[in-house]
């Protein structure tokens, strides 16, 4: 079974940092692996998708990378803003139609 | 531009009592998720459509079941609740023609069982 782990639980940072969260997987048989923004008491907005066969997917201040052979992917965040401030999910399609999460990395960013 | 509307968004139910969380898409999407969300225990998949008229199991099915009679609409019924089913559910769906893989989530709706 799929296990995914992200690396730290939580995290604070003052505003304008830049930051990497981490997220390991042990079956390195992935489909794609998605990142995932989640604010208190709403559903997950979906950030990055890296194919299996991509290395880095880019969005605004995000990077997202994927080392398949590892099983690792990390999020970098360039200028934090407190406004990032939210859990971050990392999950991983294998062979079927499930995603299987990781338990997030809750972001405090202050001002 | 609804994308995915989960109804209730809360519901307090007695142990015993039945209920069903209505899921709706707008996107045309093929493939239709319920997840469940637990302090300490990250999302769990607990059945999944990938077509009108079909369903399957995911990790965690016991006391739920499904219906996919419209291809917009994914129902998630609970027969008989148990204290052990609150929780968060979220509704996702994917299969986009440009990102077909890139799930999407409705805002979740909040279930107390006591």
């Amino acid at each position: 079974k799929q296990e995914v782990t992200q690396i730290p639980a939580a995290l604070s940072v003052p505003e304008g940092e830049n930051l990497v969260l981490n997220c390991s997987f042990t079956d390195s048989a992935i489909y794609n692996l998605q990142w995932f923004r989640q604010d208190p008491g709403k559903g997950l907005t979906s950030l990055l998708l890296i194919q299996s066969s991509q290395r880095e997917q880019t969005s605004g201040r995000l990077n997202a990378s994927l080392d398949k052979s590892s099983g690792r992917s990390t999020l970098y965040i360039a200028a934090s803003q407190p406004g990032d401030s939210a859990t971050y999910l990392c999950a991983v399609q294998g062979s079927g139609y499930a995603l299987n999460f990781g338990k997030g990395t809750s972001l405090l960013v202050t001002p | 531009n609804a994308g995915v509307t989960q109804t209730p968004k809360f519901r307090v139910l007695k142990t015993g009592q039945s209920m069903t969380l209505l899921c709706a898409q707008d996107m045309n999407h093929e493939y239709m998720y319920w997840y469940r969300q637990d302090p300490g225990m990250g999302l769990r998949l607990i059945h999944y459509s990938v077509g009108e008229g079909t369903t399957a199991k995911g990790e965690v099915p016991d006391g739920y079941n499904v219906s996919r009679l419209k291809k917009q609409n994914f129902l998630l019924g609970l027969e008989s609740a148990a204290p052990s089913q609150t929780s968060v559910y979220f509704c996702a769906s994917s299969g986009g023609t440009r990102t077909p893989w890139e799930l999407f989530f409705g805002e979740g709706s909040r279930l107390t069982v006591l």
